[in-house]
C-alpha cells in the first residue's frame, strides 16, 4: 500500500512550456484533489474530483487542468507555464470527501518556472 | 468567510522545553478542525484532528490540541519537545462548501529545536 504518489519531485519548466504532473492513490479513494503551497499562504486547492469522470474548480484553477478517468489517477496540466506558478504541488485524496475524512497527502512536486 | 490565522510564523524552542502552537479559526459552523505536520522536503502528516465530544484531542508523536468555542481556537500543545520535532505546522478547518470537502490552511509556524 503506497498511498498517495507523485512524480516528479522536481520539475523545471520555461514559461510557456507544458507539462502534466502526475498523482496516483491505491486506497480506492473517491476524492482526490490537487493544492498548491506557497510560502506565507499556506495550501490552496486548485482542482478537486469527487469520483471517476466528475472534476471541478478550487480557489485558484485558472492556467490548470485536470482530468479523472480512473478512480486511482489524478493528472494535473499546466498548458503554458508562468513563473507564477512557480510552487510546490500537492496532491491528496480522501475516502469521501466530506469535512470529516482524513485526506492524505503526496510527498509533493516542487516546480520552478524560469 | 473561513479562515485560518497562526498567529506565530517562527517558534525556536528548547529541546525539552513545552510547547504551543497557536491556531484561530472563523467558520460559521460546527467546525472540523486539523493539525498537520510537514517534515523538510515531505508531505503532510496528519497529527490530529477534532470532530466533536471530547475538546481535548491526543495525536501522534505526543501532541494534543485543545478546541475552545468560545475563543475559536484549536492550539497545539506537547509537554516537552524533541529535535525531530522540528518542522512546519499547519492548522485547517474542513468545510464543505458548494458540494465539495475543501480544506482551509493557516499559513504554518515552522519550529526550530535548540540542543
Amino acid at each position: 500500500n503506497a498511498g498517495v504518489t507523485q512524480t516528479p519531485k522536481f520539475q523545471v519548466l520555461k514559461t510557456g512550456q507544458s507539462m502534466t504532473l502526475q498523482c496516483a492513490q491505491d486506497m480506492n479513494h473517491e476524492y482526490m484533489s490537487w493544492y498548491r503551497q506557497d510560502p506565507g499562504m499556506g495550501l490552496r486547492l486548485i482542482h478537486y474530483s469527487v469520483g471517476a469522470g466528475i472534476t471541478d474548480q478550487g480557489e485558484v484553477p485558472n492556467g490548470y487542468n485536470v482530468s479523472r478517468s480512473t478512480t486511482e489517477d489524478f493528472p494535473l496540466r499546466l498548458l503554458s507555464a508562468a513563473p507564477s506558478q512557480t510552487s510546490v504541488y500537492f496532491c491528496a485524496s480522501s475516502y469521501e470527501g466530506g469535512p470529516p475524512d482524513t485526506q492524505y497527502f503526496g510527498p509533493g512536486t516542487r516546480l520552478t518556472v524560469l | 468567510a473561513q479562515s485560518v490565522t497562526q498567529p506565530d510564523i517562527h517558534i525556536t524552542v528548547s529541546e525539552g522545553a513545552s510547547l504551543e502552537l497557536r491556531c484561530n479559526y472563523s467558520y460559521g459552523a460546527t467546525p472540523y478542525l486539523f493539525w498537520y505536520v510537514q517534515s523538510p522536503g515531505q508531505g503532510l502528516q496528519l497529527l490530529l484532528k477534532y470532530f466533536s465530544g471530547d475538546t481535548l484531542v491526543q495525536g501522534i508523536k505526543g501532541f494534543e490540541a485543545e478546541f475552545k468555542r468560545s475563543q475559536s481556537s484549536f492550539n497545539l500543545r506537547k509537554p516537552s519537545v524533541h529535535w525531530s520535532d522540528a518542522a512546519e505546522y499547519f492548522c485547517a478547518v474542513g468545510v464543505f462548501s458548494g458540494g465539495y470537502n475543501k480544506l482551509i490552511f493557516g499559513a504554518g509556524t515552522r519550529l526550530a529545536v535548540h540542543p
